[in-house]
């Protein structure tokens, strides 16, 4: 069964930081670009970052651009999102989703929450 | 970036209702539209890719079409477990961008 499954959310204070992971099995994990896309409470989806099979190609929002970084572990079959400065606004459900043009397979989602 | 506007944000409809969901980009994006489901407390599931090509396990009643600027989800005899908010999603360019949601509410 393809399954991803993230973990590492939680609460921080702004300014603070949280790395996000996310485990992926039941496909060959090396053979696809990965995404992460966040939901804020009660709002909409919002892609975050996008990072390329061999991690040759890593693209961000403009929201996140200079915070979080994307990275990727092949050989361990996880993907992470390493989030620094995090402020209130980043504040949402962050899903891992597997990326084939479309994003076919998505994970439940860790939950981030920024406050004081 | 590439807008994509749905309409409308929020339908009542009754089961066995046929219903349209549209789903307008801010440029031309060819095929490269795709559809989701979110149902309450759950990641969101992949409906339609590319415009009109069912995903694998999606019942037949859900059907897309469009090309360029211009798209459609149709739901045809709606069912009960259809109550969800349903969102479009662009990757012909980065920032890849969703619409903002149609929920649908069944009476």
């Amino acid at each position: 069964e393809v399954q991803l499954v993230e973990s590492g959310g939680g609460l921080v204070k702004p300014g603070g930081s949280l790395r996000l992971s996310c485990a992926a099995s039941g496909f060959t994990f090396s053979s696809y670009s990965m995404n992460w896309v966040r939901q804020a409470p009660g709002k909409g989806l919002e892609w975050v970052s996008s990072i390329s099979s061999s991690s040759s190609y890593i693209y961000y929002a403009d929201s996140v651009k200079g915070r979080f970084t994307i990275s990727r572990d092949n050989a361990k079959n996880s993907l992470y999102l390493q989030m620094n400065s995090l402020r209130a606004e980043d504040t949402a459900v962050y899903y891992c989703a597997r990326d084939l043009d479309s994003i076919d397979v998505w994970g439940q989602g860790t939950t981030v929450t920024v406050s004081s | 970036e590439i807008v994509l506007t749905q309409s409308p944000d929020f339908q009542s409809v009754t089961p066995k209702e046929k219903v349209t969901i549209t789903c307008r980009a801010s440029q031309s994006i060819g095929s490269s539209l795709h559809w989701y489901q979110q149902k309450p407390d759950q990641s969101p599931k992949l409906l339609i890719k590319y415009a009109s090509q069912s995903f694998s396990g999606v019942p037949s009643r859900f059907s897309g079409s469009g090309s360029g600027t211009d798209f459609t989800l149709t739901i045809n005899s709606l069912e009960a477990e259809d109550a969800a908010t349903y969102y479009c999603h662009q990757s012909s360019s980065l920032p890849y961008t969703f619409g903002q949601g149609t929920k649908l509410e069944i009476k």
